[in-house]
C-alpha cells in the first residue's frame, strides 16, 4: 500500500509566481489535510478537505491561497503571487474516516520563493 | 486557543539511558499522537492514544495518555543511536474537525 505522494518535492519560484503542490492520499483515505512548517517553527494546520468539499480552512491566510480536492485527481494546495514569507515546508497527511487524528503524512514539498 | 506544551525541547544523552518527553496542555483532547520526523522528510506516524490513562508499547517506546487527557509522555528505554531524531506530539481537540494541534518537538540526540 502505498503512502501519501507529494510532488513537486522541492519548488523554486519567484516572487510573484504562483505554486502548485500536489498531494494524493493514501489508498481508501478521504480526508486530506495541509500543514505548513515554517523555518524554526512548528507544524501548522492550514486545511482540511474532503473530496470536493473544504471541511475546515481556519488555518489557511485569507489572501492568495486555496486548495481543492476533486472528486478524481490528487489534492492541489494552490499559492498565487508568492512572497518570500511563503517559503516553508508543506506537508500533506490523509487519514481513514474512523480517527480522525490517525493521519500519514507525506514527505512534504520544500517551497523556496526567490 | 489550545496549545501543547512539549519538554524538553532538546535532549542529548549516552547510549543506553532511558528518558521521557513530555506533552501538557490545559485542554481535553479527543486523542493525541506521537510522531518522529527526520530531516527533509514527513513525520512518521508512532502511535495513537485515545482513552484516557490508555498506555501503549512499541518496543522500547512506551506512551502513556492522562487520565484527564490533557497530557501524554513518551518513555524510551536504553536509547540507542538510532532513536535520534524529532519527536512530536500532535492533538486533537474535542471539537474541531481532526485537525492536530502540534507541539514544538523535542530533539534527541543518543550517542554511542
Amino acid at each position: 500500500n502505498a503512502g501519501v505522494m507529494q510532488n513537486p518535492r522541492h519548488l523554486v519560484r519567484r516572487r510573484g509566481q504562483e505554486a502548485r503542490l500536489r498531494c494524493s492520499p493514501m489508498k481508501g483515505h478521504s480526508h486530506v489535510y495541509w500543514y505548513r512548517q515554517l523555518p524554526e517553527e512548528g507544524l501548522k494546520f492550514m486545511v482540511y478537505l474532503q473530496k470536493e468539499n473544504i471541511i475546515d480552512e481556519s488555518g489557511m491566510p485569507k489572501e492568495r491561497f486555496s486548495a481543492e480536492f476533486p472528486k478524481e485527481g490528487p489534492s492541489i494546495l494552490r499559492i498565487q503571487q508568492v512572497v518570500r514569507g511563503d517559503s516553508a515546508a508543506y506537508f500533506c497527511a490523509s487519514s481513514p474516516s474512523t480517527v480522525p487524528g490517525e493521519q500519514y503524512f507525506g514527505p512534504g514539498t520544500r517551497l523556496t520563493v526567490t | 486557543t489550545q496549545l501543547l506544551e512539549q519538554s524538553p525541547q532538546f535532549l542529548s544523552i549516552q547510549e543506553g539511558e532511558n528518558l521521557t518527553v513530555y506533552c501538557n496542555s490545559s485542554s481535553v483532547f479527543s486523542s493525541l499522537q506521537w510522531y518522529r520526523q527526520e530531516p527533509g522528510e514527513g513525520p512518521v506516524l508512532l502511535v495513537t492514544v485515545v482513552t484516557g490513562g490508555e498506555v501503549k508499547k512499541l518496543k522500547r517506546l512506551t506512551f502513556q495518555f492522562g487520565d484527564a487527557r490533557k497530557d501524554s509522555s513518551l518513555h524510551i528505554t536504553a536509547a540507542q543511536p538510532g532513536d535520534t531524531g524529532l519527536y512530536l506530539c500532535a492533538g486533537v481537540g474535542l471539537s474541531n474537525t481532526g485537525k492536530l494541534i502540534f507541539g514544538q518537538g523535542t530533539t534527541l540526540q543518543v550517542k554511542p
